[in-house]
């Protein structure tokens, strides 16, 4: 089944403790990004990759990294997590330029 | 930078009765998608309906259909027949053509009422 996985669903934290978020996609797409929804603000990309070793900021990056090591993954890190990163996170894949973008489970992350 | 507005931030609607949600964009592109993403309680993100600009004629999608004005920058989802399974928050986003970055609205949250 053609799918984007996101690890962990659920996530309560401390501020200041490392975190990674890991999202997994099955459909040999080149694209994949990161958002976070948050009311009344619709989604936000964070960062989005168009190929292995290719990564770029999107409008709301500070306070996360990424990488792009594999085509079929692109873990989401957060070095020192602060409240304000509260969120729910989305990873979401695609063919590079042609369709709509496929969107994991989401990953609700509450940072005290 | 392409925005796209929803002015909406909630609807109701009595089931078996057609709404219609509004989305208004600002690109200086010609070539684009347009989508309207469907996220229930469970929060997944479904993709309800796309269009390419360059296609003058409305997509439709069984009980979805959207108005799509370009001149405007206006396209608009109208659910016709809703029913309860319809309640969820609804995105509109915009793509540039050949270009996977994807800016949503607001969203608008549909409640469809027995």
């Amino acid at each position: 089944e053609a799918q984007v996985t996101q690890n962990p669903r659920y996530l309560i934290t401390v501020t200041g403790k490392k975190l990674t978020v890991t999202c997994s996609q099955n459909m040999n797409h080149e694209y994949m990004s990161w958002y976070r929804q948050d009311p009344g603000l619709g989604l936000r990309q964070i960062y989005y990759s168009m190929n292995v070793e290719v990564t770029d900021k999107g409008d709301v990056p500070e306070g996360y990294k990424v990488s792009r090591k594999e085509k079929r993954n692109f873990p989401l890190i957060l070095e020192s997590p602060s409240p304000n990163q509260t969120s729910l996170y989305f990873c979401a894949s695609g063919r590079r330029g042609v369709t709509e973008a496929f969107f994991g489970q989401g990953t609700r992350l509450t940072v005290v | 930078a392409q925005t796209v507005t929803q002015s909406q931030p909630e609807m109701s609607v009595q089931e078996a009765e057609t709404v219609t949600l509004s989305c208004t964009y600002d690109t200086s592109e010609n070539n684009y998608y347009l989508f309207w993403y469907k996220q229930p309680p469970s929060r997944q993100m479904i993709l309800v309906i796309r269009q390419e600009a360059y296609k003058q004629q409305n997509a439709t999608e069984n009980r979805f259909s959207v108005n799509f004005q370009k001149a405007a920058k206006s396209f608009s989802l109208k659910i016709s027949d809703s029913q309860l399974g319809d309640t969820a928050m609804y995105f509109c986003a915009f793509m540039k053509y050949m270009n996977n970055d994807m800016r949503f609205g607001a969203g608008t949250r549909l409640t469809v009422k027995p």
